[in-house]
């Protein structure tokens, strides 16, 4: 493991809950992703982060989802009124600056909506 | 056309065989090019970066042609270990994120 921490690393759901998952990035980056793998398909690139800065969220579905990075404390993918559809596995990754050169992943964030 | 697209296989090979993957991506503008690899269930590793010259690191080679957007990786010498499934992923543009491929999965046989 790089470094980069997630939790929970199971989460289940029942439709219309509220789903929140973490991300604390290695220590010394300030660069957060976070991409969204469906079972059997590639990663797809969901929002990009600064602390307190949105850069990039051009993957985020318009509604129900949200992300933000404050100046402390660690990223927080929301996902609200879950539906099935949502489950998937979520992954956060963090680079030392923004040119993405490298991404160091997390394990991810199983979520299962019932 | 798919931003990145790999043949998804699986390839299944005896060890000590060679087994090559290959990807092609459509913006021509991009500027970085990867592979990663992807155990089931667990997060991307970087595998290598792949350079305009070519780049070999002990058993994996990757070689990118800009020209026909295509970009490769080859295994020498198969290992169990290498069982895995392998991310194609480009960078899309100078300020763009990066772009995966959902992955060619190769199973290395006793």
């Amino acid at each position: 493991n790089a470094g980069v921490m997630q939790n929970p690393r199971h989460l289940v759901r029942r439709r219309g809950q509220e789903a929140r998952l973490r991300c604390s990035p290695m220590k010394g980056h300030s660069h957060v992703y976070w991409y969204r793998q469906l079972p059997e398909e590639g990663l797809k690139f969901m929002v990009y982060l600064q602390k307190e800065n949105i850069i990039d969220e051009s993957g985020m579905p318009k509604e129900r989802f949200s992300a933000e990075f404050p100046k402390e404390g660690p990223s927080i993918l929301r996902i609200q009124q879950v539906v099935r559809g949502d489950s998937a596995a979520y992954f956060c990754a963090s680079s030392p600056d923004g040119l993405n050169e490298k991404l160091f992943f997390g394990s991810g964030t199983q979520l299962s909506v019932l | 056309r798919k931003e990145v697209e790999q043949d998804p296989g699986p390839f299944n090979v005896p060890e000590g065989a060679t087994v090559a993957f290959n990807c092609t991506y459509s913006n021509s503008a991009s500027q970085s090019f990867f592979w990663y690899r992807q155990d089931c269930r667990k997060e991307p590793k970087l595998l290598m970066s792949v350079y305009s010259s070519g780049n070999e690191d002990g058993r994996f080679t990757a070689q990118l042609n800009r020209a026909s957007q295509y970009i490769s990786l080859l295994i020498r010498d198969s290992k169990l270990s290498d069982s895995a499934t392998y991310l194609c992923v480009v960078r899309g543009g100078s300020q763009g994120n990066l772009i995966f491929g959902k992955g060619t999965k190769l199973s290395v046989k006793p």
